[in-house]
């Protein structure tokens, strides 16, 4: 069975661009996750969909951040115009029930 | 003063000996409690997860719950070198729907 998978592993933009990270759950986990790990620091909830609604954003940063879940399948985190302290690691994560949670390898993320 | 509190570490043990980390936490609505394991630039692998207090074990693995204390601790028996990584606890609350929140992660390196 394949994992969650991630893309790109590694993007470096510079400020005001704009990136987009896809993830790709693990096939009919209703539930995916998206996390991002700042430098330093401990990783942190962004937000949570079940299958292609959104049950929980509240981790969102701020509105230059938009996620989205095609038909409860990928899901895309765009972030636009992109800032220095957006760098950092985003992983997603599925879940067929959402107690034990299964990541992705992550996207690191470097705004120059 | 953090949800969730947990020594960065490193720790730095021979192979073979017993491994004990631990976290704390404030939050008393937290029921589930889970140990994932990352190596570098690799995602978070859940180990175990536990509802409410008490033991599991799996493995060389297991896991403590204190709710009393507000305290979980994970023990690694006979420790190898590919026990090599960074521990992180995490917990949430009683419903699937409720946040996780992670600690900082504590690095072990298990030398041969």
């Amino acid at each position: 069975e394949a994992g969650v998978t991630q893309f790109p592993s590694h993007s470096v933009i510079e400020k005001g661009q704009t990136v987009t990270l896809r993830c790709d759950p693990i096939s009919g986990h209703d539930n995916l996750y998206w996390y991002r790990r700042v430098m330093g620091k401990e990783i942190k909830f962004l937000l949570h969909f079940v299958k292609e609604s959104k049950q929980d954003e509240s981790g969102m940063p701020n509105n230059r951040f938009l996620a989205e879940r095609t038909g409860g399948t990928y899901s895309t985190l765009k972030v636009q115009p992109a800032e220095l302290e957006d760098s950092g690691v985003y992983f997603c994560a599925s879940s067929p029930t959402g107690y034990e949670q299964y990541f992705g390898p992550g996207t690191r993320l470097t705004v120059t | 003063q953090k949800e969730v509190e947990q020594d960065p570490g490193p720790l730095s043990v021979p192979e073979g000996a017993i491994v004990s980390l631990n976290c704390t936490y404030s939050n008393s609505a937290f029921q589930y409690f889970m140990w994932y394991r990352q190596y570098s630039r690799k995602g978070p692998e859940l180990l175990m997860y536990t509802y409410s207090s008490g033991n599991k074990e799996d493995g060389r693995f297991t896991a403590q719950v204190d709710k009393s204390s507000k305290y979980i601790s994970l023990f690694i028996r006979d420790s190898q070198p590919s026990d090599s990584a960074t521990y992180l606890c995490a917990m949430s609350g009683v419903t699937s729907y409720d946040k996780v929140i992670f600690g900082p992660g504590t690095s072990l390196s298990v030398i041969p």
